[in-house]
């Protein structure tokens, strides 16, 4: 089945600092979404990229749709201790019925 | 108000019990998730209803049987709990199954402890 590589798997920052991680296929999606996951809480989407290429902003936070629909990465800019969590990356199709996950990035903010 | 809402939030177990965890969503969507979240954070699918009829069994041990008596609701009752069932279980929907792209919105999870 389809499988996604998300990396880093983890990150330790110092607050401000601007953080990146990304996810890779073999196999191309034509929907990449982004989601947070706070300690003790399901994940929450944060961003959702449709189109090859988008580049989509929400806040600090910017994602990009690989040109090659193989790919997405997710910026956060100027961290700060609040964004401690686990990020995943999901790939989805039309009609194939389901997201698939990345591993997850998990990430640290030191004050 | 809960999108969605799934109960009990955390059940501690004897080895070999049958136990039942239920999910809720109020936001009209069509489709229904069970997602398996073990040590390491990984987020595994176990299910998938689309308005009352399953459309995705992943590779799950039969002891595994979730129930959909509307498109709201997505139950999943588990028999004779082994330990390797202690994990975070997640229940979630989205609009439809991947038609389109939609997102899923998640439940804040049930923790299953087997003792």
């Amino acid at each position: 089945g389809q499988q996604l590589n998300q990396s880093p798997q983890s990150m330790f920052i110092q607050e401000g600092e601007d953080v990146s991680m990304n996810c890779t296929s073999s196999s191309i999606f034509n929907t990449w979404l982004w989601y947070k996951q706070d300690p003790g809480e399901g994940p929450v989407l944060l961003i959702a990229l449709y189109k090859a290429g988008e580049l989509t902003s929400n806040g600090r936070l910017t994602a990009q749709f690989g040109i090659t629909r193989k790919d997405s990465f997710l910026n956060i800019s100027a961290s700060i201790p609040s964004d401690v969590g686990i990020y995943f990356c999901a790939g989805l199709n039309t009609n194939a019925g389901k997201s698939t996950f990345g591993d997850g990035t998990t990430l640290t903010v030191k004050p | 108000d809960t999108a969605v809402s799934q109960t009990p939030k955390y059940l501690v177990t004897q080895m070999g019990n049958d136990k039942s965890i239920k999910c809720e969503q109020n936001l009209g969507h069509d489709t229904m998730y069970w997602y398996k979240q073990d040590s390491k954070k990984f987020l595994k699918i176990m299910f998938s209803y689309n308005n009352k009829e399953l459309i995705i069994n992943e590779t799950v041990p039969n002891r595994f049987s979730p129930k959909s008596p509307d498109k709201a609701h997505l139950n999943l009752h588990i028999n004779s709990l082994e330990l390797g069932d202690s994990a975070v279980y997640f229940c979630a929907s989205s609009l439809s199954a991947g038609g389109g792209g939609q997102p899923q919105h998640f439940g804040d999870g049930t923790r299953l402890s087997i003792l």
